[in-house]
């Protein structure tokens, strides 16, 4: 069974910084691209950032470009989502999933970590 | 800007049958466009329902269904059940490895 189990969420100020982990198990984490997905209270999916299964490639949503970076840990089977300039708008639940080799989709998801900014 | 566009809400009667629809605000849906369907209950994580278009994933009832409609993905719920009731969210590749996703639709089943 796969499990993703994501932490690093809290709250911060705006202009803050912060790095969230995802923890993935069950699956051969080195061979999966991996994303992660946001959702702010009350509202819908928004898609954040995709990686490679070598970490070598990377894309993002105009939303968060030139201030967020995805990176992962293959040895630690742990993806990451460093975090800076934070804004308020950047307040929602963050979710990591597993793509689907050729897909084009998301597979499995974890339970999400709630990032809060505010002053 | 081009926007993921989906019905705000439905309704379906239980049993009955309900085609959700995904469209662009600027151009028609493809395979090309390899459209997801997700499935989230509030305070939970989305459930991933089809892939490629019509693909369900693992331990999805084939009761949901996925297609192209005319200029549009659509999702396709057969003999609706009470616990379908959620929020459905389609997602599209829109190229150069970015996906979006539509603001979704509140399914009622009532």
């Amino acid at each position: 069974e796969v499990q993703q189990l994501e932490s690093g969420g809290g709250l911060v100020q705006p202009g803050g910084s912060l790095r969230l982990s995802c923890v993935a198990s069950g699956l051969t984490f080195s061979r999966q691209a991996m994303s992660w997905v946001r959702q702010a209270p009350g509202k819908g999916l928004e898609w954040v950032s995709n990686i490679g299964g070598s970490g070598d490639i990377t894309y993002y949503a105009d939303s968060v470009k030139g201030r967020f970076t995805i990176s992962r840990d293959n040895s630690k089977n742990t993806l990451y989502l460093q975090m800076n300039s934070l804004r308020i708008e950047d307040t929602a639940v963050y979710f990591c999933a597993n793509r689907l080799v050729g897909a084009r989709a998301f597979d499995d998801w974890g339970q999400g970590t709630l990032v809060t900014v505010s002053s | 800007q081009t926007v993921v566009t989906q019905e705000p809400s439905f309704s379906v009667s239980p049993g009955g049958t309900v085609t959700l629809t995904c469209g662009l605000s600027s151009g028609s849906v493809s395979t090309n466009y390899f459209p997801s369907w997700y499935q989230q209950t509030p305070g939970q994580a989305p459930r991933t329902l089809i892939y490629s278009t019509n693909t369900r994933s693992s331990g999805v009832p084939d009761r949901f269904s996925g297609s192209i409609l005319g200029n549009k993905a659509a999702l396709t719920i057969t003999g609706a059940q009470a616990d379908d009731e959620s929020d459905y969210y389609c997602m599209l590749f829109m190229g150069s490895g970015i996906s979006m996703f539509g603001g979704g639709t509140k399914l009622t089943v009532l």
